[in-house]
């Protein structure tokens, strides 16, 4: 079993949706909870990135997280066509250098005009 | 503020060359990373840097791969002899600090092994 498992799409909605993203995750140990967003031939970039579990809230973003449950989401309001990316889960531990990095496999989303 | 610079973007080689990725890091930044990205997959941390010493290297194949940073800024990334499985792009990041909020990748190399 993957310690991050995530839903590999693609998804494709039409533009002005509502659209969530979403990630399950088995170790316990992880305590920062990240999404990234990853345009075609580009490296990953951090969109948001939350503690504790709840919601953040950033623009037409919203991040959710319930480590009871070990799940976290990614809710994008009014989605747009530049929306369109692979959008990266990631989780991390520190180690004696900072934190470690444990990335989901990503969900292709597709933002139609 | 320059981004983290990697070379060359793309690279075809037959299976059992050796090949080579160069990345430099956003100045300053103590950390770095390599990571390999399968399509479809998400990015798999090879190795950590802090400076020139090694933090992690456990996901690291180091029977065809090496990587090194001499002088704490610069690094290369190396397999000898590459396989098939190796098609990956691989992506450098560097850290200020280590902290996540301070990751910044690059671009990455594609790299093709037919």
């Amino acid at each position: 079993q993957k310690e991050v498992e995530q839903d590999p799409g693609p998804l494709s909605v039409p533009e002005g949706a509502i659209v969530s993203l979403n990630c399950t995750y088995s170790n316990s140990a992880f305590q920062y909870f990240m999404w990234y967003r990853q345009y075609s031939r580009k490296g990953p970039e951090l969109l948001m990135y939350t503690y504790s579990s709840g919601n953040k809230e950033d623009g037409r973003f919203t991040a959710q997280v319930d480590k009871s449950s070990k799940y976290i989401s990614l809710f994008i309001r009014d989605s747009q066509p530049s929306d369109s990316a692979t959008y990266l889960c990631a989780m991390s531990v520190a180690n004696n250098a900072g934190n470690m990095l444990t990335f989901g496999g990503g969900t292709r989303l597709m933002v139609k005009p | 503020e320059a981004g983290v610079a990697q070379s060359p973007r793309y690279k075809i080689i037959e299976k059992r060359q050796s090949v080579a990725f160069w990345c430099n890091p956003i100045s300053g930044h103590a950390t770095l990373y390599w990571y390999q990205q399968i399509l479809g997959q998400g990015p798999k941390l090879l190795i950590q840097f802090q400076n020139n010493g090694v933090v992690d290297d456990s996901q690291l194949p180091k029977d065809r791969f090496s990587a090194e940073r001499l002088k704490g800024v610069d690094s290369t990334l190396k397999i000898q002899p590459a396989k098939l499985e190796d098609s990956a792009v691989y992506l450098c990041a560097s850290s200020l600090d280590g902290s996540f909020y301070g990751y910044t990748f690059g671009s990455g190399t594609r790299l093709t092994v037919v």
